[in-house]
């Protein structure tokens, strides 16, 4: 079964450390990842995606992930955290065929104290 | 507007009532889904319309639950004999034709079965 995980519930990291918030997938197939971010009563807002190409993808708000076919994974990473970038994350995967539905994983809480 | 919009924001009802929930898609997105998350069971894909037909029902939990799309544009999601496992968080999500394209979410509407 196709299918994403996110091993981690939650993330701490000091403003202006450089954070990462885990995913690995499973697929048949090429793999279509996606990362979004959900603010509290809010929608989820897209953050980036892999489809082909360079490994590194970069996205909204100084986020990047890099895609490991090795490894099967998409971890999110930026540079240095802001405060503003505590938030629920939510990496997807894509289901081939005649759909465009999203499998997401179970989500990270990020939390970037002062 | 410019992004995806959902109402009611919020919804309370009673065991046993219908309930309509909407979504206005962003204007030319050819696709349109629904997705819920609640506690228990995360983002869960519901339904995904490409026109106004739906080629992937498959996670409709129940008979239930049904969905349309009319005009290429405006969806409804109907529950009928609503349940208190029904509450949740219904989103609503769109995109351009073609499989690679991000989905944009809408807010989300609230629902809550007494």
């Amino acid at each position: 079964a196709q299918s994403v995980a996110q091993p981690e519930d939650q993330v701490n990291v000091a403003e202006g450390n450089p954070l990462t918030v885990k995913c690995t997938y499973s697929v048949s197939g090429n793999p279509y990842l996606f990362w979004y971010v959900q603010y509290p009563n809010r929608g989820l807002q897209f953050l980036l995606k892999y489809i082909t190409g360079d490994n590194l993808v970069k996205g909204s708000y100084g986020f990047e992930a890099e895609f490991n076919k090795s490894q099967t994974s998409f971890h999110l990473k930026k540079p240095s955290a802001l405060v503003s970038d505590s938030a629920l994350y939510f990496c997807a995967v894509r289901i081939g065929g005649a759909t465009n539905k999203l499998i997401f994983g179970t989500g990270t809480l990020l939390a970037v104290q002062p | 507007g410019a992004g995806v919009s959902q109402s009611p924001s919020n919804k309370v009802t009673e065991k046993g009532k219908d309930v309509e929930l909407r979504c206005d898609p962003i204007s030319g997105h050819t696709a349109l889904y629904w997705y819920r998350q609640s506690l228990g069971q995360g983002l869960e894909f519901l339904i995904y319309f490409q026109g106004n037909s739906a080629p992937d029902k498959s996670g409709l939990p129940s008979d239930r639950f049904s969905a349309e799309r009319t005009g290429g544009s405006v969806s409804t999601l109907t529950i009928q004999r609503t349940q208190q496992e029904d509450s949740a968080v219904y989103l609503c999500a769109s995109s351009w034709g073609g499989l690679n394209n991000e989905q944009f979410f809408g807010p989300g509407t609230r629902l809550t079965v007494l």
